[in-house]
Parts: C-alpha cells; sequence; structure tokens
C-alpha cells in the first residue's frame, strides 16, 4: 500500500522554463510533507518541507505547495537550470513517525 | 561539520551470508534512519533508533536488524542474505527524531550492496 505516490516517473523540461513535480498521498494523518533531491552515487539532500496548518512554502526558487482536501503537493522549480536535473523523492510523515517517500521523478532540464 | 559516513561503501556478499553496515551520524544528532532503495521502488525505511532505542520499524522480515550505540553510531545488519536484499542502504540522521518539524534527515552516500 504506497502512502505517498509520485506517478511520473520521468519529466524533461526546457532550461529557464518552470519545472512542476507533483505528488499524491493517501494518509489523512500525515502532518508534514518534504522534497529531497538525489544525484548519481549520493545520498538525498533536504530540498524544502511543509508542515499540513500552511499550503505554500518558498525557498529561493523552489516552492511548495500543499493541497490537503486533494492530498495533493507540489514542487515547482522556476527558473530551471541545468544543476536542477535530478531524481526528486517526495516524503511525508505523521507527527514524529516515521517517513514515508514515494518512488521518485527523475527531472531532466534540457539545454 | 562532518556529514553522515557510511562504510563500507560497496559490498559484494553471496547468498547465505550476513552483512553489517555501518553509520556515524552528523556530530549531535541522536536520530538514525537507515532506508533500502531498490530501482522503481524508491526508499524504503528500515527503522529508526533514537537514544538506542529502535523507535520505528518498517515491513522488512527479521533478518533485517540494527542497532545504535552511545555515540548514536549505528549498524545495520541483513543476515541470510538473498539476490533480492541487492540494493543501496541508506542511512539518514538528524537532531530529534525523524518525521517532527525542524528535524530533517541528512543522508549519508550509502551503501551499495551486491548478492551474488
Amino acid at each position: 500500500d504506497q502512502q505517498v505516490k509520485q506517478n511520473s516517473p520521468s519529466l524533461s523540461v526546457q532550461e529557464g522554463r518552470i519545472s512542476i513535480l507533483n505528488c499524491d498521498y493517501t494518509n489523512s494523518m500525515f502532518d508534514y510533507f518534504l522534497w529531497y533531491k538525489k544525484y548519481p552515487a549520493e545520498g538525498p539532500t533536504f530540498l524544502i518541507s511543509i508542515s499540513s496548518i500552511k499550503d505554500k512554502n518558498e525557498d529561493g526558487r523552489f516552492t511548495v505547495f500543499l493541497n490537503k482536501s486533494a492530498k495533493h503537493l507540489s514542487l515547482h522549480i522556476v527558473p530551471s537550470q541545468p544543476g536542477d536535473s535530478a531524481v526528486y523523492f517526495c516524503a511525508a510523515s505523521e507527527i514524529n513517525d516515521k517517513i514515508i517517500f514515494g518512488k521518485g521523478t527523475r527531472l531532466h532540464i534540457l539545454p | 561539520k562532518a556529514g553522515v559516513t557510511q562504510t563500507p561503501r560497496y559490498l559484494i556478499k553471496t547468498r547465505g551470508q550476513q552483512v553489517t553496515l555501518s553509520c556515524s551520524p552528523i556530530s549531535g544528532h541522536r536520530s538514525v534512519s537507515w532506508y533500502q532503495q531498490t530501482p522503481g521502488q524508491g526508499l524504503q525505511f528500515l527503522f529508526e533508533y533514537f537514544s538506542e532505542t529502535q523507535r520505528n520499524k518498517g515491513n522488512f522480515p527479521g533478518r533485517f536488524s540494527g542497532r545504535q550505540f552511545s555515540n548514536s553510531r549505528s549498524e545495520m545488519n541483513v543476515s541470510t542474505l538473498e539476490l533480492g536484499d541487492s540494493a543501496l542502504y541508506l542511512c539518514a540522521s538528524s537532531l530529534g527524531p525523524a518525521g517532527g518539524t525542524y528535524n530533517e534527515q541528512f543522508f549519508g552516500p550509502g551503501t551499495r550492496l551486491t548478492v551474488l
């Protein structure tokens, strides 16, 4: 039973345009949501997070939107840069519980 | 500040053997979580240790076990290895228990285990 779903295995975006990565979840008790970025041969690195009491959190080029009624969150990257090419993992947890990760979306930024 | 370190980085074992992986968290971090990453499966949670106690456990068989020492270093053990155990094993540390606001996890580079 997959509680965190990233339905797009891959996404290609032109450099300079907006990248939108989507994530759906099934557990309404999730309280905290995170995005991680992973390059090959490295561990995931934390990107941005959002608490369930908010619907938007912004950090530089990265913005995460949370729609609790739809159980959906998205990560927007504007503008997309070549270094953004990586695998992006969406993750969620209940309060003080284990973090559940999605399967990831591979983002390709095209020149 | 040194990051999370994992040893060894690569390991080749044969079916039926057992293996121990090690993780040293960031200094001051008391929580260590372990994940298994396989192609197409994302990161699957194995277990989390906080202050030497297992806080949470994922849906893995009893062949997978772990422990945490008083200096917060953690080890993961897999006994009676199977071909399907071939994966990247990632360790992550956080200041407090994972899953709370502001307790973001920092990952190590992983140990690539190949079972032949």
